[in-house]
């Protein structure tokens, strides 16, 4: 069974860090390639970032270019998002999920708020 | 970016009824490799979302046949025939033939 945990988040101030990992069982995890996609408060789905199968190529959207950093660990099969310079804007459920056709399996996601 | 635009916002529907939710594309989603990377999620109340259907009409395991997806370049359809109970949330669309990937804004779906 594929299974998707997310971890890491929590309440940060505006300006400061937070990184999120995603570990991710039930499949070889190496053979995928990986995004994060986020939901904020009672809003629609937004695809953050992608990795590819062996972290060789990454994409981000531009509002999170520069500030957001995607990488993985085949090795122990898990995610990273590394969220610095934290906008109040990035408050949302973060959520990782396997690439295949589209994305065919979602973690049960983490919230991360972003308040002073 | 593509934009994807969705309709309805919203639907009432009565179990055993049947309905359908529209998503057009500002671009053709078309791939390279001549697939389409169209899907259809379900995101149930305090759920993750849950892929039904990829490449426009291909059901996901599991998803009962009561859903079907049809369309072509940049028109597409997801059907729920014989609507129950257990298909109420809110269903987005998914392009994932451009990066950055694009959602629709989403259809909720409630049961009389």
């Amino acid at each position: 069974e594929v299974q998707l945990v997310e971890s890491g988040g929590g309440l940060v101030q505006p300006g400061r860090s937070l990184k999120l990992s995603c570990a991710a069982s039930g499949f070889t995890f190496s053979d995928y390639a990986m995004a994060w996609v986020r939901q904020a408060p009672k809003k629609g789905l937004e695809w953050v970032a992608t990795i590819i199968y062996d972290g060789s190529s990454t994409y981000y959207r531009d509002s999170v270019k520069g500030r957001f950093t995607i990488s993985r660990d085949n090795a122990k099969s898990t995610l990273y998002l590394q969220m610095d310079s934290l906008r109040s804007e990035d408050t949302a459920t973060y959520y990782c999920a396997r690439h295949s056709t589209g994305l065919d399996y979602w973690g049960q996601g983490v919230m991360v708020t972003v308040s002073s | 970016d593509v934009v994807m635009t969705q309709t309805p916002p919203s639907l009432s529907v009565a179990i055993g009824q049947s309905v359908s939710i529209s998503c057009k594309s500002s671009q053709s989603l078309v791939a390279s490799d001549k697939n389409t990377y169209l899907n259809w999620l379900l995101q149930s109340p305090g759920r993750s979302p849950k892929r039904l259907i990829y490449q426009v009409s291909k059901l996901d395991s599991g998803v009962p046949d009561r859903f079907s997806g049809s369309g072509s370049e940049k028109d597409f359809t997801l059907k729920i025939s014989r609507v129950e109970a257990e298909d109420l949330g809110v269903y987005y669309c998914l392009q994932g033939t451009h990066l950055p990937f694009t959602f629709g804004s989403g259809t909720k779906l409630e049961i009389k």
